[in-house]
């Protein structure tokens, strides 16, 4: 299970509250991405970045901010504008490029906020 | 944007049956489709996927059909076993970074 690794695996937070979630990969894959997945739902893409120094909103961009310092890191910010932050969050990577390709997945940081 | 749709939210079988999970999706421009499998507790893992050059893959109990006319495709897993149970994704993506996922099937399989 190498490659991809998230901490905290359990957080938990007061409301109003900034919490940032850790994201590293020594996959070598240009292109990151963070997902929500919520009971009955599917996986929503939060922020996905391409290469360093870039990223891009997902569907679900607001409340979220994300930054793509190093090839190897791409931290999640969770703001308190967030309206309904409890939620396991997942980080994937994958080669990048013109084409599309397979997502390697992080084993997840499951949220609460009270 | 892309829209994907799966069925049936929960499916259950018993062991030794098939097992069938569909997918649509809006967006014909859409050129791989990717199915992911998690298990309880853990990630998300890539068990099979397809390009829109191709209609059908198989990888020993598991195949995907693709009908691009249509916007659908599936995934089948004969001779199911108790290890298959899981909650199963289908994505549909055009390019790099915008995957969308359907919103997943829960599959059991009775012993």
């Amino acid at each position: 299970d190498g490659g991809i690794t998230q901490s905290p695996k359990y957080l938990f937070r007061k409301e109003g509250q900034n919490v940032t979630l850790s994201c590293e990969q020594n996959l070598n894959h240009d292109a990151m991405y963070w997902y929500r997945q919520d009971p009955g739902q599917g996986l929503r893409l939060i922020y996905y970045s391409q290469i360093v120094n870039d990223f891009q909103k997902g569907d679900i961009a607001e409340g979220y901010s994300v930054s793509r310092e190093k090839k190897e890191s791409f931290p999640l910010t969770v703001t308190s504008a967030q309206k309904n932050p409890t939620a396991f969050y997942l980080c994937a990577s994958s080669i990048a490029g013109q084409g599309t390709y397979e997502q390697y997945f992080g084993p997840g940081t499951r949220l609460t906020v009270t | 944007g892309e829209n994907v749709e799966q069925h049936p939210s929960t499916l259950s079988v018993q062991e030794g049956d098939s097992a069938v999970i569909k997918c649509t999706y809006s967006d014909s421009a859409s050129n791989y489709f990717p199915w992911y499998k998690q298990e309880l507790g853990k990630r998300p893992q890539l068990i099979i996927d397809i390009r829109s050059n191709v209609g059908e893959k198989k990888d020993q109990r598991i195949a995907v059909t693709l009908n691009k006319t249509a916007k659908h495709f599936s995934l089948h897993i004969t001779e199911t076993q108790p290890e298959d149970s899981a909650v199963y994704f289908c994505a549909a993506s055009k390019k790099a970074g915008k995957s969308t996922f359907g919103d997943g099937t829960t599959l059991t399989v009775k012993p």
